[in-house]
């Protein structure tokens, strides 16, 4: 099974500042690289999909990039909504697709 | 509403069995892959099986192979995991999250709220 690797596993922000995630594959996965968000209790939310593709109605300071073994999950301009844990997950090679180990983003 | 409604979770015995089920609403359930996912209380994210929108073909993780089986029943637009042969390490929120696909492009547009299964004795 292909490994995600995710850093870091956590950070402290403060609303208004930009955060970037990245996310690394044990070997190459094209594009296709998913990113959630999951606040506490909660399920988790579809953000990007095919590594830079918005889902809609996810707000646009969200963005994501990469291809290969390495991408970034990079929120322009940090909301109090968005302090949650995000998990990246590659869908090249499945059974078993696979998830990162998660970030959880923290408010300073 | 498009919706996902887990039931079925609870504290089980290892070695026992439990069935999960997932409602769905607001789209059309029978033109979907669908899938289960499961949480570890304070871990990760685990992928755990996958049905095609007919249920001609189905997929599991290693780890639960030859002790879970997913089915769905278009006509209830329901999905359900039967777990056998619990283990302690079974112990997670399950989640059912609907596939982008009828045949599986395998990430998850969207998710239910999941359901507690907890294996002790």
């Amino acid at each position: 099974a292909i490994r995600m690797t995710q850093s870091p596993s956590s950070l402290s922000a403060s609303t208004g500042d930009r955060v970037t995630i990245t996310c690394r594959a044990s070997q190459g996965i094209s594009s296709y690289l998913a990113w959630y968000q999951q606040k506490p209790g909660k399920a988790p939310k579809l953000l990007i999909y095919a590594a830079s593709t918005l889902q809609s109605g996810v707000p646009s300071r969200f963005s994501g990039s990469g291809s290969g073994t390495d991408f970034t999950l990079t929120i322009s301009c940090l909301q109090s909504e968005d302090f949650a844990t995000y998990y990246c997950q590659q869908y090249y090679s499945y059974p078993p697709v696979t998830f990162g180990g998660g970030t959880k983003v923290e408010i300073k | 509403q498009v919706q996902l409604v887990e039931s079925g979770g609870g504290v089980v015995q290892p070695g026992g069995s439990l069935r999960l089920s997932c409602a769905a609403s607001g789209f059309t359930f029978s033109s979907y892959g669908m899938h289960w996912v499961r949480q570890a209380p304070g871990k990760g994210l685990e992928w755990v099986a996958f049905i095609r929108y007919d249920g001609s073909n189905k997929y599991y993780a290693d780890s639960v192979k030859g002790r879970f089986t997913i089915s769905r029943d278009n006509s209830k637009n329901t999905l359900y995991l039967q777990m056998n042969s619990l283990r302690a390490e079974d112990t997670a929120v399950y989640y059912c999250a609907k596939d982008e696909t009828a045949l599986g492009y395998w990430y998850f547009d969207l998710w239910g709220r999941g359901t507690l299964v907890t294996v002790s004795s």
